[in-house]
């Protein structure tokens, strides 16, 4: 009954090597979020999309590529890997309406380890 | 730059304290304010928000305060228990404007353990 969920939950890998994480939510949500949560626990946002659309595109590396192939589903997809791309990444989602577009829900994270 | 600023970065009270963390934005366009509580190996969750209608508001043990001439709010957790300890995070958007929705600008959170 898990509501945003996102695998895997732990990812080791190494430089220069591609990697994927995948996001399902079953909340009925329209919009869904990748947010970036660095070693110092900063959280920014990285992309967002509305039933498929991206809407938000912060300024992140061209080796970074959302896909989401139905509103219930966003993946992120990472080429290239490099050491800074360590963080935890977080996929979310809210509503459409107006009261609660802003009212996210978050996974539980995907730590990447990049060595 | 840090568009909301929050602080302090870690604090430590006895069970039953009050402790209060703070948070400060520049930009006067932000007109909804929600506070994330986050446990270890866990998404942030919501716990609280504000619009800047009101100055306060409550739900359980916890409290924000709103100042929107000072353009502050501060989040106060009232009778605080062990399990009150996480990480909290203030955050600011503006809602109902297609090219924001559900962009939140955190804060850089702040690290609250309660000792028994």
């Amino acid at each position: 009954d898990t509501a945003v969920s996102q695998t895997p939950k732990y990812l080791v890998t190494q430089m220069g090597n591609d990697k994927s994480i995948k996001c399902e939510q079953n909340l009925g949500h329209d919009t869904m979020y990748w947010y970036k949560q660095d070693s110092k626990k900063f959280l920014k946002i990285m992309f967002s999309y509305n039933n498929k659309e991206l809407i938000i595109n912060e300024t992140v590396p061209n080796r970074f590529s959302p896909k989401s192939p139905d509103k219930a589903h966003l993946n992120l997809h990472i080429n290239s890997l490099e050491l800074g791309d360590s963080a935890v990444y977080f996929c979310a989602s809210s509503p459409r309406t107006s009261a609660g577009a802003n009212v996210l829900t978050f996974g539980a994270g995907s730590r990447l380890t990049v060595l | 730059q840090q568009q909301v600023k929050q602080s302090p970065q870690s604090l430590i009270v006895q069970k039953g304290g009050i402790p209060i963390i703070n948070c400060a934005y520049e930009n006067t366009a932000f007109d909804y304010f929600p506070w994330y509580q986050q446990f270890p190996g866990k998404g942030p969750a919501l716990l609280i928000a504000i619009r800047p209608d009101v100055s306060e508001k409550k739900e359980g043990r916890f409290t924000i305060s709103f100042n929107k001439s000072a353009k502050q709010f501060s989040l106060h957790i009232m009778d605080s228990q062990p399990g009150d300890s996480a990480t909290y995070f203030c955050a600011a958007s503006i809602e109902n404007r297609g090219s924001t929705l559900g962009r939140l600008y955190f804060g850089r959170g702040t690290q609250l353990t309660v000792w028994p």
